[in-house]
């Protein structure tokens, strides 16, 4: 069964330091989306996008934030200069079409993201 | 806020037993979708249920909805020690771009 897959599992990173998060989407799926979970706390949406553009952001996905498809299949999460209050689950998500009433919206296995 | 809230928080049962977790939403919505997490882990997604539908099963898994009470309840019937884990409703609400809302979850144990 196609699944969303991502990588790494585990970054740990210094304040201060880029770092990429990659995903592979479902690869018949058109939507692709970044979510994270900080520890203890709800799932949080970050950005969607389709088409090769940003169709939603949310009030977390500041400057410091950028997604891209460079390739076919891969979907990225870049944050510039990661701060401590960026560790948190991220996990990517992609849905086959979106339409009045929506679809399933499948999630990958998670990057954890553990800024020092 | 549109968020999903559900309830109870934990929840804990005895193998066999069946496991009735509730959702509540405070906007209209597209759609409902329920997911599991274990812990530590990814999200699972369970069953989507659009506001035009009322009642979904798959396998164990019966989910309702009522949208005039902006509710829903996902219900697991004879579970297993495996069925324990985090549950979470996410909402993709009326003129959102589909992007999910996620409520903080419940906690269910199943005892063996």
């Amino acid at each position: 069964e196609p699944e969303v897959t991502q990588t790494p599992s585990h970054q740990v990173t210094q304040m201060g330091q880029e770092v990429i998060l990659r995903c592979v989407p479902i690869s018949n799926h058109l939507y692709f989306y970044w979510y994270r979970q900080i520890l203890g706390q709800k799932v949080e949406f970050l950005v969607s996008f389709y088409n090769n553009e940003i169709s939603e952001k949310s009030e977390i996905f500041d400057d410091q934030f950028s997604v891209e498809r460079p390739d076919g299949s891969n979907f990225t999460l870049k944050i510039r200069s990661t701060k401590l209050e960026d560790s948190a689950m991220y996990f990517c998500a992609s849905s086959e079409l979106q339409g009045n009433m929506g679809y399933e919206q499948y999630f990958g296995p998670g990057t954890r993201l553990t800024v020092t | 806020s549109q968020q999903g809230e559900e309830d109870p928080q934990a929840l804990s049962i005895q193998e066999g037993e069946n496991a009735t977790m509730n959702c509540s939403y405070k906007t209209s919505i597209n759609n409902l979708q329920w997911y599991r997490q274990n812990s530590g882990r990814g999200l699972v997604h369970l069953i989507l249920i659009r506001s035009n539908e009322r009642e979904k099963h798959s396998g164990r898994l019966r989910v309702t909805l009522d949208t005039s009470k902006k509710s829903s309840s996902l219900l697991i019937t004879a579970s297993r020690a495996a069925d324990t884990a985090s549950y979470f409703c996410a909402t993709a609400y009326t003129g959102a771009n589909s992007k999910l809302t996620f409520g903080k979850g419940i906690t269910l144990s199943v005892r063996p």
